[in-house]
Parts: structure tokens; C-alpha cells; sequence
């Protein structure tokens, strides 16, 4: 199956720094999603990016299919963007759109 | 709208005992998923419906059922309960246009 690399593994951060994590995945992808998982485990999409780029606010996420990575960036950041950071990839966005997980990156944002 | 709901938010087993886990979701959405989230690792993809009346595995089927029985609903059975499916369970749901999937609020199952 398909596989999804995060990196790096964790990340500590002081309030008002940027930072970029990373998702590399071994195939080629129709669907790809970012998501925040906060402290209290909810799962919050952030964006949907199989290709391209897509800015909200002071998060950003930039695709590139053809070599197999995502990128978010994360501006100016607060502590309430603490928690886990998920990329998720499917071969389709169709009937098989079923998404395969990384390990999740552990953000720490510190006042 | 209340998007994806999940009954219940927390349930404590005993090893051997049954439960069913509802999904429900007021989006329309053709697909519906249910995931597992242990701890240190990412979600991972137990059983999914691509429509009413159909159901398929994922990739970490064994010990679950489910049913597909209304399009707004998504049932994961547990017939007898093991330690190993101590676990926080996500459902999602996603439409048959675009591919982007939204999560319920989990349920955190305990077998003891």
C-alpha cells in the first residue's frame, strides 16, 4: 500500500515563529488532506490539496503531485495551533477515496 | 448542521462483551468511513461504505462489523471485545464528487 512519511516527528515552537512540515507519500495521489488534531482530539480539516497551493488565514499548503510531497506552513504562529498535525493521502477521489495516514507530526507552541 | 456525530463519546467493556458504535452524518454523503486512532500512530482505515446497503474492509478489519442499512448512518459492531480494540474510533463521510472527507468527534473505547 501506499505509504505517508511526516516530518519532522515533533516540533517546538515559540509563539510567533513560522514553521513547515512536511508529508512525502510513495504514490501517486488524487487526494490529499492536512488536519489538526487538537488536545482534545478532535479532528479539524484544514485543507484539501491534491495539487496546487491554498492559503487560510496564517496556514498555507502547497502540493506538489509530480514529486510526491505537501508542504504546510505555518505563519506567525500561536499556541492554540498546538496538537498533532496529520497528512492523509487516497489514489482516488472516487468509490476507493478511503485515506491512508501518517504519524503525525507534534507541534508545541510555547508562550 | 450538525455535520458528523458519534454515539457514544466514551464506553468502558469488558473482554467478551458487544457493542454497536452509530455514525451519523446530515451532509448527503455518499461514503462513509470508520477509522481507528491508537496512540503514537495515525488513523487507520477499519471498514467503508460506498453506499446504502454496501459495506467493504480497510485495512484492519478483523473483529469489527458494520451496516449500511440508511445513507445517513454508519454502525461498527464489536460481537466480542479483546483488549486490542482499546482505541479511539473516527468516522467520516465524504461525497461522491470530492474526495475530501470530514471527521466525527471520535469515541473512546476502553476493554478491559
Amino acid at each position: 500500500g501506499i505509504q505517508v512519511e511526516q516530518s519532522p516527528p515533533d516540533l517546538i515552537l515559540q509563539e510567533g515563529a513560522n514553521s513547515t512540515l512536511r508529508c512525502n507519500f510513495s504514490d501517486s495521489v488524487n487526494n490529499l488532506q492536512w488536519f489538526h488534531q487538537n488536545p482534545w482530539g478532535q479532528l479539524i480539516n484544514l485543507f484539501y490539496i491534491p495539487s496546487g497551493t491554498k492559503q487560510n488565514g496564517r496556514l498555507s499548503a502547497t502540493t506538489v503531485a509530480t514529486e510526491r510531497y505537501s508542504l504546510l506552513y505555518i505563519s506567525s504562529s500561536q499556541t492554540t495551533d498546538s496538537g498533532v498535525y496529520f497528512c492523509a493521502v487516497g489514489l482516488s477521489t472516487g468509490a476507493n477515496s478511503k485515506l491512508t495516514f501518517g504519524k503525525g507530526i507534534t507541534l508545541s507552541v510555547r508562550p | 448542521n450538525a455535520g458528523v456525530t458519534q454515539t457514544p463519546k466514551f464506553r468502558v467493556l469488558k473482554t467478551g462483551q458487544s457493542m454497536t458504535l452509530l455514525c451519523a452524518q446530515d451532509m448527503n454523503h455518499e461514503y462513509m468511513y470508520w477509522y481507528r486512532q491508537d496512540p503514537g500512530m495515525g488513523l487507520r482505515l477499519i471498514h467503508y461504505s460506498v453506499g446504502e446497503g454496501t459495506t467493504a474492509k480497510g485495512e484492519v478489519p478483523d473483529g469489527y462489523n458494520v451496516s449500511r442499512l440508511k445513507k445517513q448512518n454508519f454502525l461498527l459492531g464489536l460481537e466480542s471485545a479483546a483488549p486490542s480494540q482499546t482505541s479511539v474510533y473516527f468516522c467520516a463521510s465524504s461525497s461522491r464528487e470530492v474526495g475530501e472527507q470530514f471527521f466525527g468527534p471520535g469515541t473512546r473505547l476502553t476493554v478491559l
